[in-house]
């Protein structure tokens, strides 16, 4: 298995719901990162785990809560969100944060928020 | 941290060779430059990286100046499935920012029939 596979592909939601963004990959990989990209920019880094443990938060809003319940999944937990918050939400792993690994990419979540 | 500077966009013949430029002036002695891509609508793709030397792998090659100044992408045979933009991203070895994969806006190839 060489993939990252995010669920949903899409997701609508209200400004009071609460819903969860998953991420799963079976390569063995020790890093997962949340990425964010909005229409016609470059994806920009949120979260990074390392081995199941939160090493990097890039000054994201409470809003967003990331978890990592092993190995193998990442989980966004999102709630109260603003419709600025609408993008396309990639996750991403790879063999370790540190060292010369190349990332693998999922096909990420397109989040509307209304 | 380096920083890359890349055209906005640039247009390939189907069949035709892509070279994709890159320039990280103020790359640091152990900083990989890395490339990825992203087709329309989906998550980036890696496509290869190095340190000093050239590598080619089943999708590119990887030209890296002496001085590790600038780097050139090749894509040997573009095809029609290669139209994306392409990040150059160079990532930091020391400071704050230690290993995080951050995009610049990237090139836009276009590859045309």
């Amino acid at each position: 298995d060489t993939e990252v596979t995010q669920t949903p592909k899409h997701l609508v939601m209200g400004m009071t719901n609460k819903k969860s963004l998953k991420c799963e990959q079976h390569m063995g990989h020790r890093a997962m990162y949340w990425y964010k990209q909005k229409a016609k920019k470059p994806p920009e880094l949120m979260f990074v785990y390392s081995y199941e443990k939160l090493s990097i938060n890039e000054s994201v809003p409470s809003r967003f809560s990331p978890e990592c319940p092993n190995s193998s999944l990442l989980n966004l937990h999102l709630h109260a969100l603003q419709p600025e918050d609408s993008a396309l939400y990639l996750c991403a792993s790879s063999l370790k944060h540190l060292g010369d690994y190349g990332y693998t990419f999922g096909s990420g979540t397109r989040l509307t928020v209304v | 941290d380096a920083k890359t500077t890349q055209p906005t966009s640039m247009d390939c013949a189907e069949g035709r060779a892509a070279n994709l430029p890159c320039n990280h002036s103020t790359i640091s002695g152990n900083e990989y430059v890395y490339w990825y891509r992203q087709i329309h609508s989906q998550g980036p793709q890696y496509i290869i990286h190095g340190l000093k030397n050239n590598e080619t792998n089943e999708m590119a090659s990887l030209i890296i100046t002496e001085d590790r100044k600038s780097s050139t992408l090749i894509l040997p045979h573009a095809t029609l499935r290669d139209t994306a933009v392409y990040y150059c991203i160079v990532r930091p070895d020391r400071g704050s920012t230690l290993g995080r994969l951050y995009f610049g806006r990237g090139t836009q190839l276009t590859v045309w029939p």
